[in-house]
């Protein structure tokens, strides 16, 4: 079955606990994208990545890091989370950065920084 | 600046229509996008627009007008699982997805 895998799904955590979500697609995909949703503001990008080795900042990159070693992972990594980090995170992937195919989203990781 | 503007929230009749329009506002357009978000669940692909005019997918249809920088999501017969967010996204010239807000729906009996 194709699907983005995220982990964990739920994570309460303290200020300053380094902590990574993971990402996992099986399709193959060459895009993949991190998005944080907080109520009333819509998604944001916080990352994406074009191919394996590649990636840049979206809209609201600080205080998150990614990296793209296999083209199936992108886990996003908080160095020092903070309060204002709390929220729900959706890794997402599509097929090429020039596609325009649908974007696979996982099903979402809630967050609690507190 | 891009922009995505679409309204906050709509209520609607169980068995009736609805329409979410959504105006954008993208550098460059490489088409548009509607998705449905259920709470606290991820979103999931309803329909893609490049070309003005309408595209019908069962009880789901997606309107795009490229001069005027609009589009709508028609829903027909709506049912109370049809309560959802409906996102609504432009593809830039960098094959970027710029968000909107979401609008959410209610459905009454």
């Amino acid at each position: 079955e194709a699907q983005v895998t995220q982990n964990p799904r739920y994570l309460i955590t303290v200020t300053g606990k380094k902590l990574t979500v993971t990402c996992s697609q099986n399709m193959n995909h060459e895009y993949m994208s991190w998005y944080r949703q907080d109520p009333g503001l819509g998604l944001r990008q916080i990352y994406y990545s074009m191919n394996v080795e590649v990636t840049d900042k979206g809209d609201v990159p600080e205080g998150y890091k990614v990296s793209r070693k296999e083209k199936r992972n992108f886990p996003l990594i908080l160095e020092s989370p903070s309060p204002n980090q709390t929220s729900l995170y959706f890794c997402a992937s599509r097929e090429g950065q020039g596609d325009v195919g649908e974007l696979f989203f996982g099903e979402g990781s809630r967050l609690t920084v507190l | 600046g891009q922009n995505i503007d679409q309204p906050t929230e709509m209520t609607a009749t169980e068995g009736a229509i609805v329409q979410i329009n959504c105006t954008y506002q993208t550098s460059g357009f490489n088409g548009l996008f509607w998705y449905q978000q259920h709470a606290g669940e991820a979103p999931t692909f309803l329909s893609y627009n490049v070309l003005d005019g309408l595209e019908e997918k069962g009880r789901f249809s997606s309107f795009l007008s490229r001069s005027k920088g609009y589009s709508y999501l028609l829903l027909k017969e709506l049912q109370m699982k049809d309560s959802a967010s409906y996102l609504c996204a432009g593809l830039d010239s960098n094959y970027q997805l710029i968000w909107g807000a979401g609008t959410k729906l209610i459905i009454k009996p």
